[in-house]
Parts: C-alpha cells; sequence; structure tokens
C-alpha cells in the first residue's frame, strides 16, 4: 500500500518568512495533490501535480513534483497568518478513483 | 466548482445512541463517495467507499456494522454511526470524486462532522 510521509510535523515561523513543506511518497505518485485543512474544518484544495517535475502556483504558494514522482514540496512566500493551519498532501493509488491516501498532516503556525 | 454539503457540522450524542451525517453532492452527480476519519492531530485515514446503488466497501478494520453507509441517491450519501461510544468520537468528513475524463480534478470534499459522544 502507498504511504505518504510529510516533515516537518509541525513548524512555527515568522510572518513574512518563507517556508517548505515535504511530502515522501513509498511508491511513484500518480496524483499528488495538495490540501489545507483548518483543525476540525474541511479542506481546502491547494494544487493537484500530476507529471514528473511539475510546477504550479497560486498566489504565494508553490508546489513541485520531483521528476521520479515520488516527492513533492509546497512552499510559501512570504507568509502571513492566514497561511497558518495544516497542510495535508494526499496521493490517488488507484490512478483516476480519487480515493486519497493522506500523508500524516504539517501544522503551520505563524508568528506575527 | 462542484459543491459538496455534510450536515450536520458538529454533533453531541449520548452514549449508545446512533447518529446520522449526510453528504451531499449539490450541483453534480456521484456515483461514488468516500468517507474518512480523523482523530485529534492525526491525519485523515479513509474508512469506507459508499457506492450507489450497491454495497458499500469498507477498509479493514472498520466495522460495517457499526458504521451504516447508504447511497440512496446519486447526490445522497449518509454515515450512520450506530451504538457510538466515546471512542467514537472524532471528525468524519466526505469527499466525491471529481470529474474523471478530461484534464483530472480534485476530489471535492464536505465541511466535514465533528461527532463527540458524551
Amino acid at each position: 500500500s502507498q504511504e505518504l510521509e510529510q516533515s516537518p510535523q509541525s513548524l512555527i515561523v515568522q510572518e513574512g518568512k518563507n517556508l517548505t513543506i515535504n511530502c515522501t511518497s513509498s511508491k511513484t505518485l500518480y496524483g499528488l495533490y495538495w490540501y489545507k485543512q483548518k483543525y476540525g474544518e474541511g479542506l481546502i484544495f491547494l494544487m493537484m501535480l500530476q507529471k514528473g517535475g511539475e510546477e504550479k502556483s497560486h498566489e504565494k504558494i508553490t508546489a513541485k513534483l520531483d521528476e521520479k514522482k515520488q516527492q513533492s514540496s509546497l512552499h510559501i512566500t512570504a507568509s502571513q497568518p492566514s497561511h497558518a493551519g495544516i497542510y495535508l498532501c494526499g496521493a490517488d493509488p488507484l490512478q483516476g478513483a480519487q480515493k486519497l491516501v493522506f500523508g500524516q498532516g504539517t501544522r503551520l503556525t505563524i508568528n506575527p | 466548482g462542484a459543491v459538496v454539503s455534510q450536515h450536520p457540522s458538529r454533533v453531541i450524542c449520548k452514549s449508545g445512541t446512533s447518529v446520522k451525517i449526510e453528504c451531499r453532492s449539490l450541483d453534480f452527480q456521484a456515483t461514488t463517495m468516500f468517507w474518512y476519519r480523523q482523530f485529534p492531530k492525526q491525519s485523515l485515514m479513509l474508512m469506507a467507499t459508499s457506492n450507489e446503488g450497491s454495497k458499500a466497501t469498507y477498509e479493514q478494520g472498520v466495522e460495517k456494522d457499526k458504521f451504516l453507509i447508504n447511497h440512496a441517491s446519486l447526490t445522497l450519501s449518509t454515515l450512520t454511526v450506530t451504538s457510538a461510544h466515546p471512542e467514537d468520537s472524532s471528525f468524519y468528513i466526505c469527499s466525491a470524486p471529481g470529474v474523471v475524463g478530461v484534464g483530472h480534478t480534485e476530489a471535492f470534499f464536505g465541511q466535514g462532522t465533528r461527532l463527540t459522544v458524551v
């Protein structure tokens, strides 16, 4: 079965600083999803990556998938308090079913 | 974009009672929906796959008699936690697959339900 390992598990950064969250898969990724969650609330879709070497950006968030399709990173530039939350990477082992396996999450705190 | 509505968002029930959680696809049809559970400070774990017109399929270790799933129509799936106990207290969230075919869109998640059993 596919497993995802996220690092770090928690992260505290000063407002305005950049940060990176990593997601490593035990198997080749078909589709890699990044979601943001405020604790106890629903998931906000950020980005989905499929192709090796693919990179997508939305506002100050950039996600990349490595060429081997086993690692992804999420980079936030000039962090803001609104970026605080739990970031989850999810994989689609059945290649299109969207029955996702998630990493354990990274809890991001932004200090003013 | 597509919307999945989950209700209720919070529920507190007494131990031994049953609780029903609804998940609706508002502007699209979903023949399949997924139910996940999230314990505090842990990630989402898939519980079961809800299939319209057929029985749900459960992940290993999930009691099908305790977590009853009914996919009554193409827009509604329900999860009933029967004879709830405090250890069932958790965050439950549903999702429906996005459009497959042209491109590959994301799964759409409901808002989640926080269940507290007292």
